[in-house]
């Protein structure tokens, strides 16, 4: 990856905790954004921040984004089973509109 | 609501073949992005076109080539396949080049053998 790292790699929790994922990246950006994946599928889009944004929130799941530190986390409030699939942080290249994945975060979550 | 299409889905090949993995945007959508996620690995960027033309360049290998034809499909054409090229394809599309959220289609699981 040429961009962040994202912190943890792998997160089990129970249903109803909170869950917290955390990205760093390495350049500038104009935006960062969050994917989920189930296992072995496609890539759904969650939620964008751009950089002049702190904080995003939609639904159960709050960003906050730190330009300073180049970091971002994602925080999936009153986890259920279904929320288990890995997520990424992505951000823009610098170089065109295509996105720099990060190494991402396995969630697990039991009932 | 249509979805990126992404065929086949699953593709088995041998060493050395060639392979041609084919994606349909959302409609009205003019610009095509491929994805190339091994195993375990994080989503790598290897190539966009924005309007039928190559937009940006990731880290795609010189064995793989692709377009985007009249109707916005795009083809990744790759040859001399590796054992190493094994992975999940997935295609996005986007409704212009600057739009920030890019759609996903399901993924081409490529096995090479």
């Amino acid at each position: 990856s040429q961009q962040g790292e994202e912190d943890p790699q792998a997160l089990s929790i129970q249903e109803g905790e909170n869950a917290t994922m955390n990205c760093s990246y390495k350049t500038s950006i104009n935006n960062l954004q969050w994917y989920r994946q189930n296992s072995g599928r496609g890539l759904v889009h969650l939620i964008l921040i751009r950089s002049n944004e702190r904080e995003k929130h939609s639904g159960r799941l709050r960003v906050t984004l730190d330009t300073s530190k180049k970091s971002s986390s994602l925080l999936i409030t009153a986890s259920r089973a279904a929320d288990t699939a890995s997520y990424f942080c992505a951000t823009d290249r610098n170089s065109g509109y295509a996105l720099n994945f990060g190494k991402g975060t396995s969630l697990l979550v039991t009932p | 609501a249509a979805g990126v299409i992404q065929s086949p889905r699953h593709l088995i090949k041998e060493k050395r073949e060639t392979a041609t993995l084919k994606c349909y945007p959302i409609p009205r959508h003019d610009t095509v992005y491929w994805y190339q996620q091994g195993p375990g690995q994080d989503p790598q960027f290897l190539i966009s076109f924005y309007e039928k033309m190559q937009s940006d360049k990731g880290s795609i290998p010189d064995r793989f080539s692709a377009q985007q034809f009249s109707d916005y499909h795009s083809e990744l054409n790759m040859s001399s396949l590796e054992l190493g090229d094994s992975a999940l394809y997935f295609c996005a599309s986007s409704p212009g080049l600057a739009t920030d959220t890019q759609y996903f289609g399901p993924g081409t699981r490529l096995t090479v053998l």
